[in-house]
């Protein structure tokens, strides 16, 4: 247990479905972060939050769309994906996102499949 | 671009040495990771370094030569266990992290 929980675990959905990815941090850290994983390669960061506020986007499509209501939630919700989309969805939390010795600890991750 | 090479995968014996490589070239450089991943479960935080040099945390070691912008982890006294991923990060000037692809290593009996 990294103190980084994710539901759901596993989640298969149609390309015109809507769903969330839900990520909960138990360890009073101030960044959150998502990320996808494909196989054989490198982690992609998707969205980088910190204290609640949202500091990088990198180029993802609109049809992701990140919430952080708060510093121990992020959401990440879905909709009108494609099947290239599926990957395992990590989310990483780290005491905040400017300091260089900052280690990010991360969720389990929501592996996601798209028809 | 940023760039971090490591090898896709490497095969070792229970009991023996393992050396993972990790090459990178990045904007700026704020610092070095290792993480372990076993399959469907979540990276965990294994070193860091961002000084020149050996770090020894038990089996594990890693190691950094900032001006060869080269690292590796050294996993001594293989057990099963430790098959997993390994994947190398690099904190670059604007402390994003960059990630390699990882290491897939094979431990035989």
């Amino acid at each position: 247990e990294t103190g980084v929980t994710q539901t759901p675990r596993h989640l298969v959905m149609g390309m015109t479905n809507k769903k969330s990815l839900k990520c909960e941090q138990h360890l009073g850290h101030n960044a959150m972060y998502w990320y996808k994983q494909s196989a054989k390669k490198p982690l992609e960061l998707m969205f980088v939050y910190n204290f609640k506020e949202q500091t990088e986007n990198n180029s993802v499509p609109s049809r992701f769309s990140p919430e952080c209501p708060n510093s121990s939630h992020l959401f990440l919700h879905l909709h009108t994906l494609q099947p290239e989309d599926s990957a395992l969805y990590l989310c990483a939390s780290s005491q905040d996102d400017t300091s260089g010795s900052n280690t990010q600890y991360f969720g389990p991750g929501t592996r996601l499949t798209v028809l | 671009g940023q760039n971090i090479d490591q090898p896709t995968e490497m095969t070792a014996t229970e009991g023996a040495i393992v050396q993972i490589n990790c090459t990178y070239q990045t904007s700026g450089f704020n610092g070095l990771f290792w993480y372990q991943q076993h399959a469907g479960e979540a990276p965990t935080f294994l070193s860091y370094n961002v000084l020149d040099g050996l770090e020894e945390k038990g089996r594990f070691s890693s190691f950094l030569s900032r001006s060869k912008g080269y690292s590796y982890l050294l996993l001594k006294e293989l057990q099963m266990k430790d098959s997993a991923s390994y994947l190398c990060a690099v904190r670059d000037s604007n402390y994003q992290l960059i990630w390699g692809a990882g290491t897939k290593l094979i431990i035989k009996p």
